[in-house]
């Protein structure tokens, strides 16, 4: 079945430092991707995505590109702020449903 | 536009007891879906309803949940007979048609807490 493999957390960086955080998947056809953001104790908001290989998803800073050669959807920003902190969580959709990955939680420290 | 509505945002149950969630859709959506996060895990999902209809629910516990989402009113999620594992946040969210290149937008959540 599908499923989404995320880099494991926390990860914890200064501010202004480069962000990558690791999303792999395994699907079968050929999924839409997605980067969902959650702060604490509320819902999920979507950050960016990408509905096929090649496309480049962005927003707020954050961009990641759906690469089916490695089944990849790597998210990454520049340089990251305190607001940034959250959990990210990677997931696709296919048919009637999103499988999400687990999560990570990133801190940012001023 | 309002998002997508769910209420309550929290609640407490004892053991045995019955919990329901509601969901209000966004505006012209017809496709709800429902979402489980257990504590410190990821999304799980649950089911998958348009109005009337039950489409998927390959993730729902065979025994003490139920969905629905009638023709009027919101969707709603039911646990009988509450117990300590189902204490979970759950996410209801909702599209205007079958996701896939279809965004899905996710209410806030409501926080279930089984004493």
């Amino acid at each position: 079945g599908d499923s989404v493999t995320q880099m494991e957390g926390p990860v914890t960086l200064s501010e202004e430092a480069f962000l990558t955080i690791n999303c792999t998947y395994t699907a079968t056809g050929y999924p839409s991707l997605f980067w969902y953001v959650q702060y604490p104790g509320e819902g999920l908001q979507l950050l960016l995505k990408a509905t096929k290989a090649d496309d480049k998803g962005s927003n707020k800073g954050f961009e990641a590109t759906y690469r089916k050669e490695t089944t990849s959807f790597h998210l990454e920003k520049g340089s990251v702020q305190v607001s940034d902190s959250a959990v990210y969580f990677c997931a696709l959709s296919s048919g009637s449903r999103l499988t999400f990955g687990e999560g990570t939680q990133l801190t940012v420290n001023p | 536009n309002a998002g997508v509505m769910q209420n309550p945002r929290h609640l407490v149950r004892r053991r045995g007891q019955e919990a329901r969630l509601r969901c209000s859709p966004m505006k012209g959506h017809s496709h709800v879906y429902w979402y489980r996060q257990l504590p410190e895990e990821g999304l799980k999902f649950m089911v998958y309803l348009q109005k009337e209809n039950i489409i998927d629910e390959s993730g729902m516990p065979k025994e003490r949940f139920s969905a629905e989402f009638p023709k009027e009113g919101p969707s709603i999620l039911r646990i009988q007979q509450v117990v300590r594992g189902d204490s979970a946040a759950y996410f209801c969210a909702s599209s205007p048609g079958l996701m896939g290149g279809n965004t899905i937008y996710f209410g806030e959540g409501s926080w279930l807490t089984v004493v």
